[in-house]
């Protein structure tokens, strides 16, 4: 079973600019995970869909958006961005993503640059 | 004060030491502890899932979990050097929507052979 993908690998943008980042999960997986991992932070939870919808957010602001499509792939999107989103974005997937002994796997990430 | 905390070393051993990595957590809702490992440039993979207080073990790994102290540790026996890694305890709460991963900031270890 292929693992979690995600797309672009690397990535390079200026200030200001916006991004988008996607994340095909695991086949069968309906729940999609994001965290930004830093050096200074380490990793963070961005938010989190399940069937299409939002059910968990990290503490990060409104620039930082996402979404579910019906197929489970999931993209989230960086307006307006600082040199402080320089960093890995990492997707994970998971059956339900209940609280029920249930594992969450990642992708390789996303690194983003922002000059 | 952080939710989980970890000491983010560097941790450099020989071969064949054993290794203890360990994070300390405020937030008594926590139920499920676990240990990724990330490799260079990759993502995080799961080592160890634990639930209860106790012991895990898992060839030679072994997660240790005391509720009571909120302290979580992974031992790792005979340790190799593709055990080089950075290693992150995560957590997770239980009911609700308090199934979010949170991590610790991760330790870099070293084996040398």
């Amino acid at each position: 079973k292929a693992g979690v993908t995600q797309t672009p690998r690397y990535l390079i943008k200026t200030r200001g600019q916006q991004v988008t980042l996607s994340c095909s999960p695991i086949s069968g997986h309906r729940s999609v995970s994001w965290y930004q991992q830093t050096p200074g932070q380490g990793l963070q939870f961005l938010f989190e869909y399940f069937s299409e919808t939002q059910r968990n957010k990290g503490n990060f602001p409104g620039r930082f958006s996402g979404r579910q499509f019906s197929n489970s792939r999931s993209e989230m999107n960086v307006s307006t961005l600082e040199l402080g989103d320089s960093a890995l974005y990492l997707c994970a997937s998971s059956l339900r993503g209940t609280d029920k002994q249930e594992t969450q796997y990642f992708g390789p990430g996303t690194r983003l640059l922002v000059l | 004060q952080k939710e989980v905390e970890q000491d983010p070393g560097p941790l450099s051993v020989p071969e064949g030491a054993i290794v203890s990595l360990n994070c300390t957590y405020s937030n008594s809702a926590f139920q499920y502890f676990m240990w990724y490992r990330q490799y260079s440039r990759k993502g995080p993979e799961l080592l160890m899932y634990t639930y209860s207080s106790g012991n895990k073990e898992d060839g030679r790994f072994t997660a240790q979990v005391d509720k009571s102290s909120k302290y979580i540790s992974l031992f790792i026996r005979d340790s190799q050097p593709s055990d080089s890694a950075t290693y992150l305890c995560a957590m997770m709460g239980g009911g609700g929507s308090n199934y979010k991963l949170t991590f610790g900031k991760g330790t870099l270890l070293t084996v040398n052979p």
